[in-house]
């Protein structure tokens, strides 16, 4: 089992549609929670990072974290073609900064 | 301000040779990473530098890969004695003081190794 999860994709949606991101994480000592995106030939690019359960907003992004499940989502309102990308959930542990990433999940909007 | 940033942005060499990456963190920030990401897969962390602390070099993948950082500023990574499957983009991170369990890390624009 790997220590972070995402769905590969594509996942295709319309634009102004929402796009629904999945993460699913198995240490239990987990204690922050941040989404990537990341543009081909791009570096990643931190857009969101949340730390305790429930959501937390940032324009037309929703993280929302339940740790009780294991599992982090990111919620893209009206989406646009240029979040076409590759989105990467990452968690660490209490002890060190480290980042475990999941493979990440690409995003295509359709104009 | 100015964000990491990491030299060379690409570098190509021959098998067996030793090769030098440099990284120049935000100003401020106490914690630097480097990361590897292979073509087409996700990030595998490498080495995490906290102030004087110890390096976790938990993440280094043998022992022909090695990092120095001084003091709060510049990181070189080497690897030494290059191999085919060394090729990827290295990428540094840097994140400010705070969080004890891992604050936002903010990334360089990287350096693509391709070993020939």
């Amino acid at each position: 089992q790997k220590e972070v999860e995402q769905n590969s994709g594509p996942l295709s949606v319309p634009e102004g549609a929402i796009a629904s991101l999945n993460c699913t994480y198995s240490d239990r000592g987990s204690q922050s929670f941040f989404w990537y995106r990341q543009y081909s030939g791009k570096s990643p690019e931190l857009i969101m990072s949340i730390y305790s359960n429930g959501d937390k907003e940032d324009g037309r992004f929703t993280a929302q974290l339940n740790k009780a499940s294991q599992y982090v989502s990111l919620l893209i309102r009206d989406s646009q073609p240029s979040d076409s990308a590759t989105y990467l959930c990452a968690v660490t542990r209490n002890q060190g900064g480290k980042l475990i990433f999941g493979q990440g999940t690409e995003l295509s909007v359709k104009p | 301000g100015a964000g990491v940033s990491q030299s060379p942005s690409n570098k190509v060499t021959e098998k067996g040779k030793d090769v030098e990456l440099r990284c120049d963190p935000i100003s401020g920030h106490t914690a630097l990473y480097w990361y590897r990401q292979r073509l087409g897969q996700g990030l595998e962390f490498l080495i995490y530098f906290q102030g004087n602390s110890a390096p976790d070099k938990s993440g280094l993948p043998s022992d022909r890969f090695s990092a120095e950082r001084t003091g709060e500023s510049v990181s070189t990574l080497t690897i030494q004695r290059t191999q085919q499957e060394d090729s990827a983009v290295y990428l540094c991170a840097s994140s400010p003081p705070g969080r004890g369990y891992g604050s936002e890390q903010y990334f360089g624009p990287g350096t693509r190794l391709t070993v020939t």
